[in-house]
């Protein structure tokens, strides 16, 4: 059973639109959100990540929200440009010493100019 | 620079042959992972080590061993390899207190004929 899910696994958008991806979890301990970026050829890297006390954060273009009653969580970018293609990971874990990260299955967006 | 390294980036081996993977990291990290990608599975933890000598069972261990040699390298070993192993394997290390970033390689892509 998957724990961590992410919607939809891949997605077009036209430059200078806006981008929602969602994620949901099963655990309710869970209070560490991140999202990871990664460009073909390379590793992942953390984009932007929230914890669970906040249900905003903001860098630049991206926003994360986190709703913690329905277990959900999204990242917006807004203004998207073709160099925003990328996969992007959602993932989840606790707050302490040693936790280790679920991943999601990602989404794949591609950016048109 | 910061980094993880893994070797070799490609690499080709038949069925039921034996196959290490190599990580080294320059982060002064105590934690260490190996995952692998596969589509529509996002990336899923096989083994993890929070120092030299220690090594933690993950999610998908089966056919994998690993071996965390010092602080700075980790292993993972498939001694019968199998066509199912056919995939994008990552290592990462981050500090692992806490809400901590992962920092990723580039990427081994094993397939395994």
């Amino acid at each position: 059973q998957q724990q961590v899910r992410q919607s939809p696994q891949s997605l077009t958008v036209w430059e200078g639109g806006t981008t929602v991806l969602t994620c949901s979890y099963e655990d309710s301990t869970f209070n560490y959100f991140p999202w990871y970026q990664q460009f073909p050829g390379e590793g992942p890297a953390l984009l932007i990540s929230i914890l669970s006390v906040s249900d905003k954060k903001e860098d630049g273009r991206f926003t994360t929200f986190f709703n913690k009653r329905e277990k959900k969580l999204s990242l917006h970018i807004i203004d998207s440009q073709p160099g925003d293609s990328a996969t992007y990971f959602c993932a989840a874990s606790l707050n302490n010493a040693g936790a280790k990260l679920t991943f999601g299955g990602g989404t794949r967006l591609t950016v048109r100019p | 620079e910061a980094a993880v390294t893994q070797s070799p980036r490609n690499k080709v081996t038949v069925t039921g042959g034996n196959v290490t993977l190599s990580c080294r990291q320059t982060n002064s990290h105590n934690y260490m992972y190996w995952y692998r990608q596969d589509t529509g599975h996002g990336l899923r933890l096989i083994h993890y080590s929070y120092g030299a000598g220690n090594l933690q069972i993950g999610d998908v261990p089966d056919g994998y061993k690993a071996t965390r040699t010092t602080q700075e390298d980790f292993f993972l070993l498939l001694e019968l390899a199998s066509p199912s192993q056919t995939s994008l394997y990552f290592c990462a290390s981050s500090e692992g207190q806490g809400a901590s970033d992962y920092t990723f390689g580039s990427g081994t892509r094993l397939l395994v004929i």
